[in-house]
């Protein structure tokens, strides 16, 4: 079965900070999805990288599937007390089953 | 559309009683997913459902839970008899499932606490 890796387990930066989140799986990875969550409330999607070396930006939050396809980071540019969360990556398999894996999970504090 | 919809928002109970968690996923959706979420294990898969056909029930931990889809716009996860470290917060997701793109739709989940 795929696991799915991510680091680092929690995060702490000063607001205006830049922070980087990495995932990686331990096969390749045919869609790899970023959630976040803030505590109290369901995840929320942010984006779906699907082809090697693919790259996508929503606002500040930037997130990136290496070539090889089996690790994505997420980046957060100038980092704001809204980015505070906890911040999941999950994977498709590939094929017909509908289902993602998770990851265990980021936890960012950003401080003022 | 309102999104994933679940109730209770939150549950206590006492250890033995039974349990149920109610989803209405998004209309039009043709796949839903029950999930568990605890510190100490993360977001775990329950069971997933595709055009309301159970596929994949793996995640579920024991016969005292079960799931059910008996149209395309209700669900319900029962635990009976509940237990203690049956605790964590629930979440309801659904999706419309195509080759190549899979995002899920999350509820707002439901917290349950067995005493």
């Amino acid at each position: 079965s795929q696991e799915l890796e991510q680091s680092p387990q929690s995060l702490i930066v000063q607001e205006g900070k830049n922070l980087t989140i990495n995932c990686t799986s331990s096969k390749t990875l045919y869609g790899l999805y970023w959630y976040k969550q803030k505590y109290g409330e369901g995840l929320i999607f942010l984006m779906m990288l699907q082809k090697g070396g693919e790259e996508k930006s929503h606002e500040k939050i930037t997130a990136k599937l290496d070539e090889k396809k089996q690790q994505s980071s997420l980046h957060i540019t100038a980092s704001q007390p809204s980015h505070a969360g906890i911040y999941l990556c999950g994977a498709d398999g590939g094929g017909t089953a509908s289902k993602l894996t998770f990851g265990t999970g980021t936890r960012l504090q950003v401080t003022l | 559309d309102a999104g994933v919809i679940q109730s209770p928002r939150h549950e206590v109970t006492e250890m033995g009683q039974e349990v149920t968690l109610r989803c209405k996923p998004i209309s039009g959706h043709n796949s839903l997913f029950w999930y568990r979420q605890t510190m100490m294990r993360g977001l775990e898969l329950l069971i997933y459902f595709n055009n309301n056909v159970p596929i994949d029930d793996s995640g579920m931990p024991e016969d005292r839970f079960s799931a059910k889809m008996p149209n395309a716009s209700f669900s319900t996860l029962k635990i009976q008899p509940s237990e203690p470290r049956d605790s964590a917060v629930y979440f309801c997701a659904s999706s419309l499932f195509l080759a190549g793109y899979n995002e899920q739709f999350f509820g707002p989940g439901t917290r349950l606490t067995v005493l």
